[in-house]
């Protein structure tokens, strides 16, 4: 069955960085895109940009151009998102989810990430 | 950057009762590349419909999408305990890929 499954929780400082991976199983991975949604807690979602795990073309929410970088291992199935500069507004759960292209909808969802940001 | 607004933020309802929630575009979306999803606490989100008014593999048909251009609705005929949840309307037509701001459903 389709599965994507994410690293664990995170506790970072500010002006650290953090990557989050996200392992896919039960597909073909390089026929799908996966991108990233966060969630500050108790807020709504927020598309932070997607990478097509083929060729590793990447497009980022302009928010985040500069600070995230989006990377795929097709050894291992599995995708890393890297936020740099965290700040404590970046305190949120980090989902993966794929797509089949470019601008399909996410039919499957990792658990989430937490990842605090906090001196 | 298309801006999607749902409405009402909260809606306090019973089980079996009819809902309609709203989801209104900023500009229209390309070819109605709009989606539905439902979220419960401490889960991910799931996806109902895509493409306006499809359902996805396994969503019950109680769940219904209707829609094009700007203005959007998700039904759900008749509502079922497990349905309290927030729901959220995204267009993938363009980059970037914007959400609503989710509209909850709770139990009144």
């Amino acid at each position: 069955q389709v599965q994507l499954v994410q690293s664990g929780a995170e506790v970072k400082k500010p002006g650290a960085s953090v990557k989050v991976s996200c392992r896919a199983s039960g597909y073909t991975f390089t026929n799908y895109h996966v991108h990233w949604v966060r969630q500050a807690p108790g807020q709504g979602l927020e598309w932070m940009g997607v990478i097509n795990c083929s060729g590793g073309t990447t497009v980022y929410a302009q928010k985040f151009q500069g600070r995230v970088t989006m990377t795929r291992d097709t050894s291992t199935s599995t995708v890393y998102m890297e936020l740099t500069s965290l700040r404590s507004e970046d305190t949120a759960v980090y989902y993966c989810a794929r797509s089949i292209g470019w601008y399909v909808s996410y039919d499957y969802w990792g658990q989430g990430t937490l990842v605090t940001v906090s001196s | 950057e298309i801006v999607l607004t749902q409405s009402p933020g909260t809606l306090s309802l019973s089980p079996g009762e009819r809902v309609t929630l709203s989801c209104r575009a900023s500009q229209s979306v390309s070819s109605n590349k709009l989606a539905w999803y439902q979220q419960k606490p401490g889960q991910a989100p799931r996806l109902l419909i895509s493409g306006a008014s499809s359902r996805a593999t396994g969503i019950p048909d109680r769940f219904s999408g209707s829609g094009s251009g700007t203005d959007f609705t998700l039904t759900i005929s008749r509502l079922e305990p497990e349905d309290f949840a927030v729901y959220y309307c995204q267009q993938y037509g363009s980059s970037p890929y914007t959400f609503g701001q989710g509209t909850k459903l709770e139990i009144k």
